[in-house]
C-alpha cells in the first residue's frame, strides 16, 4: 500500500532564509515521487520530480529535493524563499510497480514572512 | 499551449439534483485522472480514464458516482442525487500515461451542495 506523510502542517521561515517541506513515503515497489504547489483557489502546480537517477532533483522556481532511500524521505528546499512562494505545497507518490494514481500527502501551509 | 481545463469553475447544486462537471486535457494527453479535495485535505484518487476506457475506479464511490471519457469531447465526472457530503473541490489532470510522467491539474470545479 502506498502512503505519504507531511509531518508539519504548517512551516514559517523568514524571507531570504532557507526552507524545507518534509514528506516520507511508504511503497511497495520503487517509489515515483512528486512535488506540487497549490495557490489560493487554483489547481495543482507541478514542481518537480524524482523517479531514477541522481538523487538530487532540481525544479521549477529555484526549488529541490532530495530523495533519501535509506529514511524514505523526499524533502522540499530552496535556498533562499521568498513572499511568493507561500502556499500549499503537497508531496505526491506513485507505486512505480505499476500504480495508476498519484497518492497524496495532506498538504504543508507555507508562509514566507517579509 | 492551454493547459488542462475544467468548467464550471463553481457549481451550486441543491440536495437530490445532479453535477455534471466537465474536463478537456491538454493538447495531446489521452490519459485523464479525477481527484476530490475537501478543505485542508490532501487529493484522493477517484478514477483513471482514457479514451472510451475507465481503467481504474477504485477510488469513486459505487454509488452516484459515474466518469467517462468519450472519443469526442471532454472527460465528464457526473454525481447523481447529490448531497451534502458531496460538496467539495473536484480536480482534473492529464498525462501522456505512464506511471513516471507528472500529471497536469485544471484549476478545479467547486461544487457546493445547499
Amino acid at each position: 500500500a502506498q502512503s505519504v506523510a507531511q509531518p508539519e502542517d504548517q512551516v514559517n521561515v523568514a524571507e531570504g532564509n532557507p526552507l524545507t517541506v518534509k514528506c516520507t513515503y511508504s511503497v511497495s515497489g520503487n517509489p515515483y515521487l512528486f512535488w506540487y504547489v497549490q495557490y489560493p483557489n487554483r489547481g495543482l502546480q507541478f514542481l518537480l520530480k524524482y523517479i531514477t537517477g541522481d538523487n538530487l532533483v532540481k525544479g521549477s522556481y529555484g526549488f529541490e529535493a532530495e530523495f533519501n532511500k535509506s529514511q524514505t524521505s523526499f524533502h522540499l528546499k530552496k535556498p533562499s524563499a521568498l513572499v511568493s512562494d507561500s502556499a500549499l505545497y503537497f508531496c505526491a507518490v506513485r507505486d512505480g510497480a505499476g500504480a495508476n494514481n498519484l497518492f497524496f500527502g495532506t498538504g504543508t501551509r507555507l508562509t514566507v514572512i517579509p | 499551449n492551454a493547459g488542462v481545463m475544467q468548467n464550471p469553475r463553481h457549481l451550486v447544486r441543491r440536495r437530490g439534483q445532479e453535477a455534471r462537471l466537465r474536463c478537456s486535457p491538454m493538447k495531446g494527453h489521452s490519459h485523464v485522472y479525477w481527484y476530490r479535495q475537501l478543505p485542508e485535505e490532501g487529493l484522493k484518487f477517484m478514477v483513471y480514464l482514457q479514451k472510451e476506457n475507465i481503467i481504474d475506479e477504485s477510488g469513486m464511490p459505487k454509488e452516484r458516482f459515474s466518469a467517462e471519457f468519450p472519443k469526442e469531447g471532454p472527460s465528464i465526472l457526473r454525481i447523481q442525487q447529490v448531497v451534502r457530503g458531496d460538496s467539495a473541490a473536484y480536480f482534473c489532470a492529464s498525462s501522456l500515461g505512464g506511471s513516471y510522467n507528472e500529471q497536469f491539474f485544471g484549476p478545479g470545479t467547486r461544487l457546493t451542495v445547499l
